[in-house]
């Protein structure tokens, strides 16, 4: 089995500012991979970084970094420089590579809003 | 390029009436699977298939059923609605592998189900 847990329903950031959204996993499968996506508003999936389990370096893309601590089994995701169009669900995933391959798990998400 | 094309946006049943759900991808992904969203959870997983011919239960399977056509599409049948069916449903695709990016969805925009 495979779990994750975003344990912040709700956050607040000013614009131009940094945010840690925060996301921890449990799962069987020695190796696997974690994602974040974001949903806005208006209802769309877009996915915004991957880590492996065996990648030795944390995953960027852009503002957004993925602080992967494989021992603490956290993969919380970074925005640097928060800006308007950030305010949205953000969502932790995983996806095993073997027992539980072709299942991706979700949390539950967290709702960022940005402050101008 | 459309990506994942879902069908319908929106759709209100009667309870006990019947419906399915068509998804449709042209990204040549050998993945696709069918995730629902309610208010304040994440997604999950109801089927998938990993490949043309082969179709698995996910987390949430009661009440539903899927059929895999061909490699392009992927449908999600609701025999007898029930009001515990009222959700938002993602169709997805994904390639499957190792290497750096498999493995990512692909969403469609939603189908808003509603059963009264």
């Amino acid at each position: 089995a495979q779990k994750i847990t975003q344990t912040q329903p709700g956050m607040f950031v000013q614009e131009k500012e940094a945010v840690t959204l925060d996301c921890t996993y449990d799962t069987s499968d020695p190796s696997y991979g974690l994602f974040w996506y974001k949903q806005p508003s208006s209802g769309e999936m877009i996915f915004l970084i991957y880590q492996g389990s065996y990648d030795q370096q944390n995953a960027t893309e852009g503002r957004y970094s993925l602080n992967f601590q494989k021992a603490r089994k956290s993969a919380n995701l970074v925005i640097s420089a928060s800006q308007l169009g950030d305010s949205a669900m953000y969502f932790c995933a995983m996806r095993g590579q073997n027992t539980n391959a072709g299942k991706s798990t979700f949390g539950d998400g967290t709702t960022l809003t940005v402050k101008p | 390029n459309a990506g994942v094309t879902q069908t319908p946006k929106f759709q209100v049943l009667k309870t006990g009436q019947s419906m399915t759900l068509q998804c449709a991808q042209d990204m040549n992904h050998n993945s696709m699977y069918w995730y629902r969203q309610d208010p304040g959870m994440g997604l999950r997983l109801i089927y998938y298939s990993a490949s043309e011919g082969t179709t698995d239960k996910g987390e949430v399977p009661n009440g539903y059923n899927v059929s895999r056509l061909n490699k392009r599409e992927f449908s999600l049948r609701l025999e007898s609605a029930a009001p515990s069916q009222t959700s938002v449903y993602f169709c997805a695709s994904s390639e499957v592998g190792r290497q750096v990016g498999a493995n990512v969805l692909t969403f469609g925009a939603g189908s808003r189900l509603t059963v009264l």
